[in-house]
């Protein structure tokens, strides 16, 4: 089974620091994995995806697959971050069933 | 380019109501998904849908139906609803392996 973890249900930091969003994951092959943002009353958007190694909005995620972690980072993070942010995996299905982790909700203090 | 488009936004039903949950994607993707979001427990899969023709049972498939129309057209239905369904629900679509989702704004139900 797949399963996604992620240990902070909230997490705040000052506008400028160094933010970083945990995600953990368990899944028997090679799996895919994503990063979502969901900014208040708007729906989920896909961040990252770790097949193309690239940097929005200044986040880069790297995946670990020795520490099966999918870590959320930004050095220096800005108001307009706060927002939900959901780590999420796809499996071998036919369909590419999402397994999302319970969310981190990502506050910016000024 | 709507993307996916789900009605309504908002919905409060009696317990013991039903009501069909519509969306629909203009992106011509094969895979269509259904979702419900609860405060702590992120987002679980209820049914989705690998391709026309064909539809499957996620991680909480109970109390719902669906119904993958056509290609475009994925469904969810509520048969007699009960107050652990309120949620916001999300209909999402996918290209291809490794692209991820486009999701849907989302559906607020309530069951009182």
């Amino acid at each position: 089974a797949q399963r996604v973890t992620q240990p902070e249900k909230l997490l705040s930091v000052f506008k400028g620091a160094p933010v970083e969003l945990k995600c953990n994951y368990s899944y028997s092959g090679s799996p895919e994995l994503f990063w979502y943002v969901q900014y208040s009353r708007q729906r989920l958007q896909l961040l990252l995806r770790h097949i193309s190694r690239e940097s929005i909005k200044g986040f880069t995620a790297d995946l670990n697959k020795g520490e099966t972690s999918f870590h959320l980072k930004k050095p220096f993070a800005q108001e307009e971050d706060s927002a939900m942010y959901y780590c999420a995996l796809s499996g071998l299905g036919s369909a590419r069933q999402l397994t999302f982790g319970s969310g981190t909700q990502l506050t910016v203090l000024p | 380019n709507a993307g996916v488009t789900q009605t309504p936004k908002f919905q409060v039903l009696k317990t013991g109501q039903s009501m069909t949950l519509q969306c629909a994607q203009d992106m011509n993707h094969n895979s269509m998904y259904w979702y419900r979001q609860d405060p702590g427990m992120g987002l679980r899969l209820i049914y989705y849908s690998a391709s026309e023709g064909t539809t499957d049972k996620g991680e909480v498939p109970n109390g719902y139906n669906v119904s993958r129309l056509n290609k475009r057209e994925f469904s969810l239905r509520l048969e007699s609803a009960a107050p652990s369904q309120t949620s916001v629900y999300f209909c999402a679509s996918s290209e291809a392996q490794g692209y991820g989702y486009t999701f849907g704004s989302g559906t607020r139900l309530t069951v009182v």
